[in-house]
């Protein structure tokens, strides 16, 4: 399988600890994103990376949370010091730029994150 | 700001009836509009997409048609089978900007009884 692909899938911690996920775009994609989408919501973006540079983040990105993409290919994604408004699927998306691709994004299926 | 309003759900029809869901923006520039699905227990995956004014996007028998001057994009399709059964995603992208990030309505949940 080539697609978009996380993990963990799920993952149960306690407030307070800290949590990274990790997210593999499809090889050749030079753009990633992150979305988290809460119950009942669409995904809501959170970070943007053009290869190892991370180009913008949302307003939604509190300094508790970080995101990397060291070699331009994976990205991970740390919430430290959790809270349980952070519960929410956490998606990660890559494209490809060009005229072709006209920047479709291919999404993984998610990080759930449940915070107690 | 760029934001996206569809109709909320759920929506539930029964085999081979027809099926709308309303979308509409408010985008600054022109921005692209796409539909993704989410079928239970997979990730999104896109539908179909219109990148200018009076474009149709189409795929497996779902329509919409970028009608810029009511600011819409509804999805349709004739005929909704049981498989059809998901929660769908209006989007748009507004190539404006360098990021090109997607900014999504609520999204609406399909039930389609047999």
């Amino acid at each position: 399988d080539t697609g978009v692909s996380q993990d963990p899938r799920h993952k149960i911690t306690k407030r307070g600890q800290n949590v990274t996920f990790r997210c593999d775009p499809i090889s050749e994609h030079n753009r990633l994103y992150w979305y988290r989408q809460t119950l009942g919501q669409g995904p809501e973006f959170l970070t943007y990376f053009q290869n190892e540079a991370q180009l913008e983040k949302s307003r939604l990105l509190s300094d508790r949370f970080s995101a990397e993409r060291p070699k331009g290919s994976f990205s991970t994604l740390e919430i430290q010091r959790t809270e349980q408004g952070d519960s929410a699927m956490y998606l990660c998306a890559s494209s490809l730029t060009g005229q072709r691709s006209y920047n479709e994004q291919f999404f993984g299926p998610g990080t759930r994150l449940t915070v107690l | 700001g760029n934001s996206v309003t569809q109709m909320e759900g759920p929506v539930t029809l029964s085999e081979e009836a027809f099926l709308t869901i309303n979308c509409t923006y408010t985008a600054t520039g022109y921005p692209s509009l796409f539909w993704y699905v989410q079928y239970p227990g997979e990730g999104l995956q896109l539908l179909l997409k219109a990148t200018k004014a009076d474009d149709k996007g189409s795929n497996k028998g779902f329509e919409a048609t970028y009608r810029k001057e009511t600011t819409s994009f509804h999805l349709e399709k004739g005929s909704v089978q049981v498989s059809d059964s998901a929660v769908y995603f209006c989007a748009l992208s507004n190539y404006g900007g360098a990021t090109n990030k997607l900014i999504f309505g609520t999204g609406t949940l399909l039930a389609v009884q047999p």
